[in-house]
């Protein structure tokens, strides 16, 4: 089956450093990804996508890149803010008779030192 | 907008016993989900609904029922509750159309089962 998977399941920064999350991908078909953020007791909150005709895109403080060759992707966070601290969740869109479904990986949390 | 709720969002209950997750959305999606997230899991689909009267099986069913009687609303029924479903069980909503699957998410409700 195909699954979404991440390198690391904790990362610690430093209050102003960037932070970058991995996330491996099985699916060479796959079209589409997205990262979400979830604050310890809250739902998950969307965060950026990217379409696999892109190879990067921007948000506020956050860029993901996409890398089909080895199918990988990273979320960076530019100085980051103790607020980021959270899990990390990155997703593929579903295909075949699932397609518009998303499969999440496991999670990266992340812990912001002052 | 309140966007996604749940209710409850806490419950105890003893195995054997039944009850029903309510989630509600006031986006006007036409598709929504029911997912579990237990630690180290990441968030596995359970069924989900492309529209009001539809519902489908997702990643892990077995033990749960759905409805969607009515767009707005996606109810989740465990019949005999065991303590392999203690989890925190998180709604989602979404429109899937155009350049986005982004879901809503809901702020969960933790259940355990004794």
């Amino acid at each position: 089956g195909e699954s979404v998977g991440l390198h690391l399941p904790t990362l610690s920064v430093q209050e102003g450093d960037n932070s970058i999350i991995n996330c491996a991908y099985s699916n060479s078909a796959s079209d589409y990804f997205i990262w979400y953020k979830q604050e310890s007791g809250k739902g998950p909150q969307f965060i950026i996508d990217i379409r696999s005709n892109m190879d990067k895109r921007q948000g506020q403080r956050v860029t993901v890149l996409l890398n089909k060759t080895v199918k990988h992707l990273s979320l960076q966070i530019a100085a980051t803010q103790p607020g980021d601290s959270a899990v990390y969740f990155c997703a593929e869109k579903g295909y075949g008779g699932s397609q518009g479904n998303l499969i999440f990986g496991k999670g990266t949390k992340l812990s912001v030192k002052p | 907008n309140a966007g996604v709720t749940q209710t409850p969002k806490f419950r105890v209950l003893k195995t054997g016993q039944s009850m029903t997750l309510l989630c509600a959305q006031d986006m006007n999606h036409e598709y929504m989900y029911w997912y579990r997230q237990d630690p180290g899991m990441g968030l596995r689909l359970i069924h989900y609904s492309v529209g009001e009267g539809t519902t489908a099986k997702g990643e892990v069913p077995d033990g749960y029922n759905v409805s969607r009687l009515k767009k707005q609303n996606f109810l989740l029924g465990l019949e005999s509750a065991a303590p392999s479903q203690t989890s925190v069980y998180f709604c989602a909503s979404s429109f899937q159309v155009g350049e986005t699957y982004e879901q809503y998410f809901g702020p969960g409700t933790r259940l355990t089962v004794t």
